[in-house]
């Protein structure tokens, strides 16, 4: 069973807000992932940690920023909506169990529309 | 060139086939998933391999460390079983805007009743 949680589930919000998704696992996993999903369009990632107070940008970061802050909470935030932002928003968790073993768990996942 | 190759990319099955998806990779891995993404939900883990073969319910999934490729095969198909599948790896290297993990593009399956 995942244990890997992200509110709100669905966000319809105006141009020029200032928004923050969240997620949060209760499994104690180091490594955690933000995800953007078009409809029916491949994952692409905008930020991942890899601990507390470690972050990365991905290939799509540059208008959201992310913190680390406790191992089980890594929000998104997005400064100042706009359109192109509508999206789905997925998180993830994963854990190294050994050299060749990663246990991998998505939230639910945010549909975000901007109007 | 992508790293994670999928394959087909789109797959229409009459209900009670078997069916093959394929995954090859170029790059060094330490585990392989196998996600299934079903319309406007979530995704879930069905399979973590890093060698052999694993089975669960109707669902197979073999993995070719030698060749780099994989493998999810489904027996008896099912309209239920109608979702996207994704292939993703975990990277043995890895560091900057890749992250340590990469996707297929996914394979769309139909399964008709």
């Amino acid at each position: 069973e995942a244990d890997i949680y992200q509110t709100p589930r669905y966000l319809v919000i105006g141009t020029g807000k200032k928004i923050t998704l969240e997620c949060s696992q209760t499994m104690g996993h180091d490594k955690m992932y933000w995800y953007q999903q078009d409809p029916g369009m491949e994952l692409h990632l905008i930020h991942y940690s890899y601990g507390v107070n470690s972050t990365e940008k991905g290939d799509l970061s540059s208008e959201s920023t992310v913190s680390r802050i406790r191992t089980e909470h890594f929000p998104l935030t997005l400064e100042s909506a706009r359109p192109s932002h509508t999206s789905q928003y997925l998180c993830a968790s994963s854990e190294s169990i050994s050299a060749l073993r990663e246990k991998l768990f998505f939230g639910s996942g945010t549909q975000l529309s901007v109007l | 060139k992508n790293e994670v190759e999928q394959s087909p990319q789109n797959l229409t099955a009459q209900e009670g086939e078997f069916i093959t998806i394929n995954c090859s990779y170029s790059v060094g891995i330490s585990a392989l998933h196998w996600l299934q993404q079903h319309p406007g939900g979530g995704i879930v883990s069905l399979f973590m391999l890093s060698s052999g073969k694993k089975k669960h319910g109707r669902l197979i999934a073999t993995i070719n460390i030698q060749e780099k490729h994989s493998s999810l095969h489904i027996t008896a198909s099912h309209p239920r079983d109608s979702a996207v599948y994704i292939c993703a790896v975990f990277l043995m290297n890895y560091g900057g805007s890749q992250g340590n993990l990469i996707f297929g593009k996914g394979t769309k399956l139909s399964v008709k009743p």
